[in-house]
């Protein structure tokens, strides 16, 4: 079992509506998540951050965390083709070497 | 504030021929990582630095590649001799090192292209 997972997609999903991407991870000390977005042809970007203590809303994006499922969530209200990319979650490794275990990443695709 | 600069931006060598990646951190940011990045992967860690300690190595290739970070700021990341499975896109990344602030930035990353 990988220890950070994700669907490698394409996520199709028409303009306007909800992308769901769901990230699994196996550590289940987990404390904290990170969703990165990457645009073809260009480098991670991060876009959410969240602690094991709650969801946490950023404009349009919400990061949700089930902990007793082992899974965390980027839910992206009003999809906008520009957010067409890959997104990706990593989840710090619990060793303290600052090191964050990264998933494949999913694509996904915002169809007009 | 400046991001992480890398250079060159795109490289095309032949198998057994030699490259080497420049990357300049974010100003005052202690951890640099270098990762490789194959197509429809996520990032691979190859080495981290702290200042200008290796804190892990474990997955670098070191029979052909090699990574620096003199005086704790630049650092250079070479392969020698290169292979046609090291075409890849490498990216530079920096931290803080702190507990509560583990956000990695990237550079723009260089596309090596092994023929």
């Amino acid at each position: 079992q990988k220890e950070v997972e994700q669907n490698s997609g394409p996520l199709s999903v028409p303009e306007g509506a909800i992308a769901s991407l769901n990230c699994t991870y196996s550590d289940r000390g987990s404390q904290s998540f990170f969703w990165y977005r990457q645009y073809s042809g260009k480098s991670p970007e991060l876009i959410m951050f969240i602690y094991s203590n709650g969801d946490k809303e950023d404009g349009r994006f919400t990061a949700q965390l089930n902990k007793a499922s082992q899974y965390v969530s980027l839910l992206i209200r009003d999809s906008q083709p520009s957010d067409s990319a890959t997104y990706l979650c990593a989840v710090p490794r619990m060793d303290s070497n600052y090191q964050l275990i990264w998933g494949a990443g999913t694509k996904l695709i915002i169809k007009p | 504030e400046a991001g992480v600069a890398q250079s060159p931006r795109y490289k095309i060598i032949e198998k057994r021929q030699s490259v080497a990646f420049w990357c300049n951190p974010i100003s005052g940011h202690a951890t640099l990582y270098w990762y490789q990045q194959i197509l429809g992967q996520g990032p691979k860690l190859l080495i981290q630095f702290q200042n200008n300690g290796v804190v892990d190595d474990s997955q670098l290739p070191k029979d052909r590649f090699s990574a620096e970070r003199l005086k704790g700021v630049d650092s250079t990341l070479k392969i020698q001799p290169a292979k046609l499975e090291d075409s890849a896109v490498y990216l530079c990344a920096s931290s803080l090192r702190r507990e509560e602030e583990r956000e990695q930035f990237f550079g723009p990353g260089t596309r090596l292209t092994v023929l």
